[in-house]
Protein backbone atom coordinates (compact mmCIF):
# COMPACT_ATOMS: atom_id res chain seq x y z
CA UNK A 1 0.00 0.00 0.00
CA UNK A 2 0.98 3.74 -0.12
CA UNK A 3 3.15 4.44 2.51
CA UNK A 4 3.83 8.26 3.88
CA UNK A 5 3.94 10.89 1.06
CA UNK A 6 5.46 14.49 1.40
CA UNK A 7 6.19 17.07 -1.24
CA UNK A 8 7.99 18.80 -2.45
CA UNK A 9 11.04 16.74 -1.72
CA UNK A 10 13.50 19.20 -2.39
CA UNK A 11 12.97 23.25 -2.14
CA UNK A 12 15.52 25.86 -2.11
CA UNK A 13 14.73 29.14 -0.68
CA UNK A 14 16.50 32.67 0.13
CA UNK A 15 16.57 33.51 3.61
CA UNK A 16 13.42 35.54 4.40
CA UNK A 17 10.91 33.81 2.80
CA UNK A 18 8.38 31.62 3.77
CA UNK A 19 8.04 27.70 2.72
CA UNK A 20 5.21 25.33 3.71
CA UNK A 21 6.20 21.79 3.48
CA UNK A 22 3.50 19.01 2.92
CA UNK A 23 2.76 15.38 4.21
CA UNK A 24 0.36 12.56 3.61
CA UNK A 25 -0.03 9.77 5.95
CA UNK A 26 -0.64 6.49 5.35
CA UNK A 27 -4.22 6.09 4.95
CA UNK A 28 -6.26 4.77 8.10
CA UNK A 29 -3.00 6.39 10.65
CA UNK A 30 -4.52 9.17 13.26
CA UNK A 31 -0.64 9.87 14.32
CA UNK A 32 1.05 12.82 11.93
CA UNK A 33 4.85 13.27 13.65
CA UNK A 34 6.94 15.91 12.47
CA UNK A 35 10.96 15.59 12.91
CA UNK A 36 13.73 17.14 11.51
CA UNK A 37 17.27 16.16 10.53
CA UNK A 38 20.20 18.30 10.34
CA UNK A 39 23.35 17.18 8.20
CA UNK A 40 25.18 14.53 9.84
CA UNK A 41 22.51 14.66 12.52
CA UNK A 42 19.81 12.22 14.21
CA UNK A 43 15.98 13.42 14.43
CA UNK A 44 14.70 15.72 16.43
CA UNK A 45 11.09 16.35 17.31
CA UNK A 46 9.15 19.12 16.02
CA UNK A 47 5.18 18.00 16.77
CA UNK A 48 3.03 15.59 17.32
CA UNK A 49 -1.20 15.13 15.98
CA UNK A 50 -3.13 12.29 17.12
CA UNK A 51 -6.56 12.89 16.09
CA UNK A 52 -8.65 15.51 17.20
CA UNK A 53 -6.56 16.24 20.26
CA UNK A 54 -4.39 19.69 20.76
CA UNK A 55 -1.04 18.91 18.65
CA UNK A 56 1.71 18.43 21.19
CA UNK A 57 4.11 21.41 20.06
CA UNK A 58 7.10 21.11 22.59
CA UNK A 59 9.63 20.19 19.89
CA UNK A 60 9.08 23.31 17.63
CA UNK A 61 12.28 26.01 17.74
CA UNK A 62 10.55 29.04 17.37
CA UNK A 63 7.27 30.86 16.92
CA UNK A 64 8.35 30.60 13.03
CA UNK A 65 7.35 27.21 13.04
CA UNK A 66 3.72 26.32 12.67
CA UNK A 67 1.95 23.11 11.95
CA UNK A 68 -1.32 22.20 10.87
CA UNK A 69 -3.39 19.31 10.16
CA UNK A 70 -6.63 19.62 8.33
CA UNK A 71 -9.22 17.19 8.19
CA UNK A 72 -7.31 14.86 10.27
CA UNK A 73 -5.64 13.68 7.26
CA UNK A 74 -2.95 15.91 5.57
CA UNK A 75 -0.20 17.93 7.63
CA UNK A 76 1.01 21.37 6.41
CA UNK A 77 4.52 22.40 8.21
CA UNK A 78 4.89 25.92 7.70
CA UNK A 79 8.48 28.05 8.27
CA UNK A 80 8.52 31.75 8.09
CA UNK A 81 10.67 34.78 7.75
CA UNK A 82 13.24 31.20 6.99
CA UNK A 83 17.21 31.54 8.35
CA UNK A 84 19.94 29.46 6.53
CA UNK A 85 20.07 27.40 10.37
CA UNK A 86 16.22 26.23 9.28
CA UNK A 87 17.84 24.34 6.46
CA UNK A 88 17.65 20.03 6.99
CA UNK A 89 15.63 17.37 5.73
CA UNK A 90 12.25 18.23 7.33
CA UNK A 91 10.45 13.99 8.16
CA UNK A 92 6.94 13.18 8.51
CA UNK A 93 6.06 10.16 10.40
CA UNK A 94 2.85 8.19 10.60
CA UNK A 95 1.33 5.52 12.90
CA UNK A 96 -1.81 3.93 14.34
CA UNK A 97 -2.82 4.38 17.52
CA UNK A 98 -3.48 2.58 20.35
CA UNK A 99 -2.67 1.71 23.82
CA UNK A 100 0.90 0.91 23.66
CA UNK A 101 3.17 2.37 21.30
CA UNK A 102 2.67 1.75 17.23
CA UNK A 103 5.33 1.40 15.16
CA UNK A 104 6.33 4.97 13.31
CA UNK A 105 6.31 4.96 9.17
CA UNK A 106 8.24 7.71 7.62
CA UNK A 107 8.40 9.89 4.17
CA UNK A 108 11.28 10.18 2.72
CA UNK A 109 11.48 13.90 3.83
CA UNK A 110 11.52 17.14 1.95
CA UNK A 111 15.27 18.62 1.77
CA UNK A 112 15.25 22.39 2.55
CA UNK A 113 17.87 24.93 1.55
CA UNK A 114 18.45 28.41 2.80
CA UNK A 115 20.23 30.73 1.06
CA UNK B 1 13.65 15.28 28.76
CA UNK B 2 14.92 11.94 27.50
CA UNK B 3 18.30 10.93 26.04
CA UNK B 4 19.43 8.21 23.77
CA UNK B 5 22.85 7.86 22.98
CA UNK B 6 24.57 5.25 20.42
CA UNK B 7 27.47 3.81 19.91
CA UNK B 8 29.85 3.95 17.77
CA UNK B 9 29.26 6.53 15.05
CA UNK B 10 30.90 4.59 12.67
CA UNK B 11 31.67 0.69 12.30
CA UNK B 12 33.41 -1.43 9.47
CA UNK B 13 32.75 -5.08 8.96
CA UNK B 14 33.93 -7.84 6.57
CA UNK B 15 30.78 -9.06 4.67
CA UNK B 16 29.51 -12.80 6.66
CA UNK B 17 31.06 -10.90 10.35
CA UNK B 18 28.45 -9.84 12.61
CA UNK B 19 27.66 -6.37 13.31
CA UNK B 20 26.73 -4.72 16.83
CA UNK B 21 25.22 -1.52 17.74
CA UNK B 22 24.49 -0.04 21.22
CA UNK B 23 22.69 2.74 22.60
CA UNK B 24 21.78 3.77 26.69
CA UNK B 25 19.02 5.38 27.55
CA UNK B 26 17.94 8.17 30.09
CA UNK B 27 14.22 8.35 31.45
CA UNK B 28 13.25 4.50 32.80
CA UNK B 29 9.89 5.35 32.05
CA UNK B 30 10.74 4.93 27.97
CA UNK B 31 8.82 1.29 26.91
CA UNK B 32 9.31 1.07 23.46
CA UNK B 33 12.92 0.50 21.76
CA UNK B 34 12.97 1.03 17.48
CA UNK B 35 15.88 0.87 15.34
CA UNK B 36 15.53 2.68 11.51
CA UNK B 37 18.09 1.83 8.92
CA UNK B 38 18.26 4.71 6.61
CA UNK B 39 20.07 5.26 3.18
CA UNK B 40 20.90 7.81 1.77
CA UNK B 41 18.30 10.36 0.20
CA UNK B 42 15.52 8.07 1.54
CA UNK B 43 13.46 8.49 5.17
CA UNK B 44 14.14 5.82 7.98
CA UNK B 45 12.97 2.23 7.34
CA UNK B 46 11.87 0.16 10.45
CA UNK B 47 13.64 -2.77 10.88
CA UNK B 48 12.75 -3.91 14.37
CA UNK B 49 11.20 -2.82 17.51
CA UNK B 50 11.22 -4.10 21.34
CA UNK B 51 8.58 -3.51 24.01
CA UNK B 52 10.24 -3.34 27.55
CA UNK B 53 7.98 -6.06 28.71
CA UNK B 54 10.63 -8.47 26.47
CA UNK B 55 14.34 -9.17 26.69
CA UNK B 56 15.42 -10.02 22.97
CA UNK B 57 13.77 -10.47 19.63
CA UNK B 58 14.85 -11.94 16.04
CA UNK B 59 13.81 -11.31 12.74
CA UNK B 60 15.99 -13.52 10.29
CA UNK B 61 19.85 -12.00 10.58
CA UNK B 62 18.32 -9.10 13.07
CA UNK B 63 18.26 -8.97 16.76
CA UNK B 64 17.84 -6.87 19.43
CA UNK B 65 18.37 -6.72 22.98
CA UNK B 66 17.21 -4.73 25.84
CA UNK B 67 18.49 -4.29 29.27
CA UNK B 68 16.20 -2.53 31.44
CA UNK B 69 18.39 -2.92 34.89
CA UNK B 70 20.81 -0.98 32.77
CA UNK B 71 19.22 1.06 30.50
CA UNK B 72 20.49 -0.18 27.36
CA UNK B 73 19.87 -2.12 24.01
CA UNK B 74 21.91 -3.11 21.21
CA UNK B 75 21.15 -4.00 17.57
CA UNK B 76 22.82 -7.18 16.45
CA UNK B 77 23.11 -8.14 12.60
CA UNK B 78 24.70 -11.27 11.80
CA UNK B 79 26.00 -12.49 8.44
CA UNK B 80 26.29 -9.08 7.37
CA UNK B 81 26.22 -7.96 3.49
CA UNK B 82 26.80 -5.35 1.28
CA UNK B 83 22.83 -3.87 1.30
CA UNK B 84 23.32 -3.94 5.17
CA UNK B 85 25.55 -0.80 4.66
CA UNK B 86 23.52 2.48 5.73
CA UNK B 87 22.69 4.47 8.95
CA UNK B 88 21.41 2.98 11.70
CA UNK B 89 19.47 5.25 14.45
CA UNK B 90 17.81 3.73 17.89
CA UNK B 91 15.27 5.37 19.51
CA UNK B 92 13.26 5.23 22.86
CA UNK B 93 9.70 6.65 23.26
CA UNK B 94 6.90 6.04 25.98
CA UNK B 95 2.95 5.42 26.35
CA UNK B 96 0.85 8.47 27.35
CA UNK B 97 0.18 11.98 25.69
CA UNK B 98 4.01 12.71 24.03
CA UNK B 99 4.89 9.45 22.36
CA UNK B 100 7.34 10.93 20.10
CA UNK B 101 11.02 9.25 19.13
CA UNK B 102 13.90 10.15 20.59
CA UNK B 103 16.89 9.05 18.16
CA UNK B 104 20.54 8.45 18.92
CA UNK B 105 22.61 9.91 17.04
CA UNK B 106 23.03 7.41 13.96
CA UNK B 107 25.92 4.61 13.23
CA UNK B 108 27.05 4.58 9.43
CA UNK B 109 27.80 0.72 8.91
CA UNK B 110 29.58 -0.08 5.93
CA UNK B 111 30.12 -4.09 4.92
CA UNK B 112 33.41 -4.28 3.03
CA UNK B 113 33.00 -7.35 0.17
Amino acid sequence: GAGVSQSPSNKVTEKGKDVELRCDPISGHTALYWYRQSLGQGLEFLIYFQGNSAPDKSGLPSDRFSAERTGGSVSTLTIQRTQQEDSAVYLCASSLVGFDNQPQHFGDGTRLSIL
Amino acid sequence: GENVEQHPSTLSVQEGDSAVIKCTYSDSASNYFPWYKQELGKGPQLIIDIRSNVGEKKDQRIAVTLNKTAKHFSLHITETQPEDSAVYFCAASKSGSARQLTFGSGTQLTVLP
